[in-house]
């Protein structure tokens, strides 16, 4: 079974903190995505990254920023965080090929305070 | 940029047939996938139909796609309370480089 584990599932920061969530995945895959989910706006796209070392913005990356130095993990940054960044955040993975499906891991729950 | 809705909510009663509908905006999209979310828990696939196909059966799953309007529906059959969750649909293309967009979710609420 593809497994992608994220790194704790609750996180409680101070503003103004640098925060680091990890991401990995046991497939090989070649994308990796960071979302963050808040009621009734979905699932919204922070970055993604197609390769090792290789990323793209998503909708909304103001504020954070990604790692890909190994296929396997893909970690996400808050340089400096804050209160409007308190939300679920999910990694999720998917092959480059074919239907691609996109496995999830269980999310990331951070509270900025 | 590429846009995916659905509406928030969703209650049926036990036994009825549930339809969730969504609409997308990238004509290009290789893919479309419905997903599930159960409380506490992250995303699973439920489903997905490739862009060339009109409808695709799954057991209780029926997936529908209008690629003219840009519509696709879930209808779920015999609807349980086990089904009460968030449904996604999401759009991909299917190249390395694709993202995969997702909508604001359908709160599915099954009543006894």
């Amino acid at each position: 079974d593809v497994k992608v584990t994220q790194s704790s599932r609750y996180l409680v920061k101070r503003t103004g903190e640098k925060v680091f969530l990890e991401c990995v995945q046991d497939m090989d895959h070649e994308n990796m995505f960071w979302y963050r989910q808040d009621p009734g706006l979905g699932l919204r796209l922070i970055y993604f990254s197609y390769d090792v070392k290789m990323k793209e913005k998503g909708d909304i990356p103001e504020g954070y920023s990604v790692s890909r130095e190994k296929k396997e993990r893909f970690s996400l940054i808050l340089e400096s965080a804050s209160t409007n960044q308190t939300s679920m955040y999910l990694c999720a993975s998917r092959s480059g090929q074919g239907k691609a499906e996109a496995f999830f891991g269980q999310g990331t729950r951070l509270t900025v305070v | 940029g590429e846009d995916v809705e659905q509406s928030l909510f969703l209650s049926v009663r036990e036994g009825d047939s549930s339809v969730i509908n969504c609409t997308y905006t990238d004509s290009s999209s290789t893919y479309l996938y419905w997903y599930k979310q159960e409380p506490g828990a992250g995303l699973q696939l439920l489903t997905y139909i490739f862009s060339n196909m009109d409808m695709k059966q799954d057991q209780r799953l029926t997936v529908l796609l209008n690629k003219k309007d840009k519509h696709l529906s879930l209808r779920i059959a015999d609807t349980q309370t086990g089904d009460s969750a968030i449904y996604f649909c999401a759009e991909g293309g299917a190249g390395a480089t694709n993202k995969l967009i997702f909508g604001t979710g359908t709160l599915l609420a099954v009543q006894p």
